[in-house]
């Protein structure tokens, strides 16, 4: 049972233009998403997050949109570099217990950035 | 800089074979984590700690297991190795606290091949 879905497994975009990379969820008690991005032969770094109790978060170019309702979070990067070219995975927590929690992770979306 | 680092980058064994990945931070932080990476699948978890001498099964632990004897090691224990438990392994480690998000930082993997 995927609690976190990535439906999309890769995505192609021209430099410059926008990125939107999507993440749907099914647990209601997940309270903070994050986004990593991963390089081959590297470990994932983290990105960017949102508590649900927002709806937009931004950094610099990476804005994440959050729709409690719909159970829908997106990834929009603008504008988009080469350097982006990765795989981007969506991740949702939830409480484990006391004060530690645990990560709830997507399949992941292969961002490709054409020049 | 923070720093998490895997004894191996790759690693070949045969099946039935005991196989140890050792995973070393250097930021003292209190959780650990074992997880693999497999194409379509995302990042599964396969044990965590909160402390030494304190392990959980993740959603994945059969097959597995782990030893936590000091705070900067986390190592996984695969006890008889089969094709598969061929894949990415991944090592993370995070602060614990209601704020934040308790972000982790992952080592640069193991890619293990049992044949």
């Amino acid at each position: 049972d995927q609690q976190v879905k990535q439906n999309s497994p890769s995505l192609s975009v021209q430099e410059g233009r926008i990125s939107i990379l999507n993440c749907d969820y099914t647990n209601s008690m997940f309270d903070y998403f994050l986004w990593y991005k991963k390089y081959p032969a590297e470990g994932p770094t983290f990105l960017i997050s949102i508590s649900s109790i927002k709806d937009k978060n931004e950094d610099g170019r990476f804005t994440v949109f959050l729709n409690k309702s719909a159970k829908h979070l997106s990834l929009h990067i603008v504008p988009s570099q080469p350097g982006d070219s990765a795989v981007y995975f969506c991740a949702a927590r939830r409480r484990h217990f006391y004060s530690n929690y645990q990560l709830i992770w997507g399949a992941g979306t292969k961002l490709i950035i054409k020049p | 800089d923070v720093k998490v680092t895997q004894s191996s980058r790759y690693l070949v064994k045969r099946t039935g074979e005991k196989v140890f990945l050792e995973c070393v931070q250097d930021m003292d932080h209190e959780n650990m984590f074992w997880y693999r990476q497999d194409p379509g699948l995302g990042l599964r978890l396969i044990y965590f700690s909160y402390d030494v001498k304190m392990k959980e099964k993740g959603d994945i632990p059969e097959g597995y297991s782990v030893s936590r004897e000091k705070k900067e090691r986390f190592s996984l224990i695969l006890e008889s190795a089969s094709t598969n438990q061929t894949s990415m392994y991944l090592c993370a480690s995070s602060s614990p606290g209601f704020k934040g998000t308790d972000t982790q930082y992952f080592g640069p993997g193991t890619r293990l091949t049992v044949l």
